[in-house]
């Protein structure tokens, strides 16, 4: 198993301010994943961080509004820039581990913009 | 693109019900498959992960049974309780490890 600890657990923030979500991991893993899940709706990968290069980010998010930092083989951030209402969600790092690569999740962080 | 269905979106049973939870995925070339469980406002736990080559898996009350052919998985939830109320999650990993999600399972047992 993994140990993830994410935090904050939850936050309420005003409109244009930014939050940074950070998650720790038990042991070294090569990837760490962020992921959204807006009200209501499943978990979109918003990118992959991997130790000593850029994240890699889907489609429809840019580094210029989730900012990500990955300064070592179990911590990553996440930061939610200029946020809007829309930004409401509850956002979850994750990392897959063994040989069946097994998916671990954080406790998750949710995030209410005012 | 992989898409991942789940069925139904919401169920609410008398508790000491057996149940049945669907996942239907359109892409067979899957590596695994997993079901977590979440709770409101929370992150997700893992439950049960079948390997691409499995067709079921066992922990307690809970049985996953995986049909790669066909593109089906099912949870099998046996005597469930109040303290089972949560969703359920599907997820399929590609062999380029990239996870798809269903939009799950809202179980309500009543007590």
């Amino acid at each position: 198993s993994a140990v993830i600890s994410q935090k904050p657990s939850r936050d309420i923030c005003q409109r244009g301010t930014s939050l940074t979500i950070q998650c720790q991991v038990d042991s070294q893993v090569t990837m760490m994943f962020w992921y959204r899940q807006q009200p209501g709706q499943s978990l979109t990968l918003i990118a992959t961080a991997n130790q000593g290069s850029e994240a890699t980010y889907e489609s429809g998010f840019v580094i210029d509004k989730f900012p990500i930092s990955r300064p070592n083989l179990t911590f990553s951030t996440l930061t939610v820039s200029n946020m809007s209402p829309e930004d409401s969600s509850i956002y979850l790092c994750s990392v897959n581990r063994g040989s069946d690569e097994k998916l671990f999740f954080g406790s998750g962080t949710q995030l209410s913009v005012l | 693109k992989q898409e991942v269905t789940q069925i139904p979106a919401a169920l609410s049973v008398p508790e000491g019900e057996n149940l049945v939870l669907n996942c239907s995925f359109t892409d067979s070339a899957i590596y695994n498959l997993q079901w977590f469980r979440q709770d409101p406002g929370k992150g997700l736990t893992s439950l049960l992960l079948i390997q691409s080559s499995q067709r079921e898996q066992t922990s307690g009350r809970l049985n996953a049974s995986l049909d790669k052919s066909s593109g089906r998985s099912t949870l099998y939830i046996a005597a469930s309780q109040p303290g089972d109320s949560a969703t359920y999650l599907c997820a399929v990993q590609n062999n380029f490890n990239k996870f798809y999600f269903g939009s799950g399972t809202k179980l309500n047992v009543k007590p």
